[in-house]
């Protein structure tokens, strides 16, 4: 059983270059959500779906799209990488309403330069 | 919206001794309240959950209590040990879509 998988675990981009991460999970959960991790400022919540073509906007959605177009992957888009999207990149999925019991992918690491 | 602000963000113990963390909400219609360790590397992962008509909550070496009028909960780590080094991360939901607010974390060192 392989959870909530992310790819890829790191990448470096240089700014104005593009990427998309994906996660995908086989536990058949309708909940994904993608947050960002900074030093000292805990999990912010970016984008998240409540199931399958649906997606809405988090707390720092500004400079990233995503797409939930089959149930198990949710895809995070950077059209235009800026040096302030640095960071380490969680996405996780939950079974139920009220982002109760989240389970989390092992992380991106980011660096945009 | 919600604000989460969780205490100490570091804290240093003696193998065996007890370890709290503590955090507070605005927000009174939250009614989830989770806490995730995240490990070096790893992503974090649910330890203990708690929700608002629950005052306190156990499983073997942690408990997490709910004082619902004050607006805190805190999680207690008894007879610590090395393993129990990681983040703790506490977080708080009103049950819309899922949308938790999370503390910014707190950094356990258990000293052998």
């Amino acid at each position: 059983n392989a959870g909530v998988t992310q790819t890829p675990k790191f990448r470096v981009l240089k700014t104005g270059q593009s990427m998309t991460l994906l996660c995908a999970q086989d536990m058949n959960h309708e909940y994904m959500y993608w947050y960002r991790q900074d030093p000292g400022m805990g999990l912010r919540l970016i984008h998240y779906s409540v199931g399958e073509g649906t997606t809405a906007k988090g707390e720092v959605p500004d400079g990233y799209n995503v797409s939930r177009l089959k149930k198990q992957n949710f895809l995070l888009g950077l059209e235009s990488a800026a040096p302030s999207q640095t960071s380490v990149y969680f996405c996780a999925s939950s079974y139920s309403q009220g982002g109760e019991k989240l389970f989390f992918g092992s992380g991106t690491q980011l660096s945009v330069l | 919206g919600e604000n989460v602000e969780q205490h100490p963000s570091t804290l240093s113990v003696q193998e065996g001794d007890s370890a709290v963390i503590k955090c507070t909400y605005s927000d009174s219609a939250s009614n989830y309240f989770p806490w995730y360790k995240q490990e070096l590397g790893k992503g974090p992962q649910l330890i203990i959950d708690i929700r608002s008509n629950v005052g306190e909550k156990k499983d073997q070496r942690i408990a997490v209590t709910l004082n619902k009028t004050a607006k805190h909960f805190s999680l207690h780590i008894t007879e610590t040990q090395p393993e129990d080094s990681a983040v703790y991360f506490c977080a708080a939901s009103k049950g819309n879509a899922g949308k938790s607010t999370f503390g910014d974390g707190t950094t356990l060192t258990v000293k052998p």
